[in-house]
Parts: C-alpha cells; structure tokens; sequence
C-alpha cells in the first residue's frame, strides 16, 4: 500500500520569500511518480509539477521545484519569489502503474503575507 | 477547451434521498475516477474506470455506485444519503492510467441533512 505524509499542517512565507513543503511518501514499486496539487480558495485542483522516480534530476516549473531524495522517500516543494496567489493549500501525491490511482497526502496550508 | 465538467456545484439532500453526481470529459482520457475531500483527511478515492465498460473500487466505496458507459461520462450514484456522505466530490480523468497527472473538475459540495 502507498502512503504519503505531509507533517506540516500549515506554513505562511512572506511575499518575494522561499518556503519549502514537505512531504514523505512509502511505495514497495520500483516504478512511481509522484506530484504536487494546488488548491486555492476557488476549490480548483492544479497539478503543480509532476517528478518520474525513474529520473535523478529534480523537476522545475517557473518558481517551483522539487528536492526528490529516492533513498529517503522525500519529495519536497520549493516556492521562490513566493507571491499572494500562490496562497492555496498544497497536496503531495503518488502513482503508481499497479494501483492506478492517486495516494494524496493531507494537505499544507500556505498562506503567503504581505 | 472544456475539460473535465462536473454538475452540479452545490448540493443540499435529506437522509435516505438519492441523487447522481454527474462527470464528462472531452479529453478522450481512458482513465477517471472519483474522490472525496474532507477536511483533514486529504482526498479519498472512492471508485475509478480505467475505460469504458470497466469499474473498480476505490479506498471508501461503500454507499456510492459508478458506471461507464462511455469514454466521457463517469457519473457517481448515491443510492440513499446518509450525513456521513456530507463532503467535497471530485472527478478526475488522465490519459493513460495516471502517470502524467490527473485532470480535476470544479467539485461538487455536497450536504447531507
């Protein structure tokens, strides 16, 4: 079975800062990706960047990366230059090909500050 | 460019009454399926299709009932509410089976008095 952990309940960073979000996630396949989402107030779900476990190098959108540590099972966000709209509540997730759904993690509320 | 559209966005049933939460899709996606979101617990897969004519269970299916019919539509039955049922529905579709990413409808908010 797959789990995903975020042990951050809520974060807050203030505008033009850099926040990270954590997440840890548990999978016995070798073949796995993993995710984040955004959900902003609006409700809407947003894939925010998608990591292949298969792949060393780290996934990149614009101001947001990732720090994917395989061995450890760690797969944490950065947000640079953080801004108000990125003010949303942040889901870690994984896939796996077998049990063909997502795994989400319970969620990080970030709210950015002025 | 609709993607995947869920109706309706708000709703309010009795115990005991039944409706269908209703999902289309105009991605061709073979994958979609059905969460629910409650506060603290993340969003909970409830049933999925990994095509038409083929349905499975999710973590929490107990209560709701699903078919697909066709490559678009995946609508998600509840046979008679119960107040445990009050939560925040999402239908989600991916080509594939998922790797590169779900795509999400707007929700459903669903009140069960």
């Amino acid at each position: 079975a797959q789990t995903v952990t975020q042990s951050q309940p809520e974060m807050s960073v203030q505008e033009a800062e850099t926040v990270t979000l954590s997440c840890t996630y548990d999978t016995s396949e070798s073949n796995y990706y993993l995710f984040w989402y955004k959900q902003p107030p609006s409700r809407q779900m947003i894939l925010v960047i998608r990591q292949e476990a298969y792949k060393q190098q780290n996934a990149t959108e614009n101001r947001f990366s990732v720090n994917f540590q395989k061995a450890a099972k760690s797969f944490s966000l950065k947000i640079s230059d953080s801004q108000l709209g990125d003010t949303a509540m942040y889901f870690c997730a994984s896939h796996t090909g077998t049990a063909s759904k997502l795994t989400f993690g319970t969620g990080t509320r970030l709210q950015v500050t002025l | 460019n609709a993607g995947v559209t869920q109706t309706p966005k708000f709703q309010v049933l009795k115990t005991g009454q039944s409706m269908t939460l209703q999902c289309a899709q105009d991605m061709n996606h073979e994958y979609m399926s059905w969460y629910r979101q409650d506060p603290g617990m993340g969003l909970r897969l409830i049933h999925y299709s990994v095509g038409a004519g083929i349905t499975d269970q999710g973590e929490v299916p107990n209560g709701y009932n699903v078919s697909r019919s066709t490559t678009e539509d995946f609508p998600l039955r509840l046979l008679s509410a119960a107040p445990s049922q009050t939560s925040v529905y999402f239908c989600a579709s991916s080509r594939g089976q998922g790797s590169y990413g779900y795509t999400f409808g707007s929700g459903t908010r669903l009140t069960v008095v």
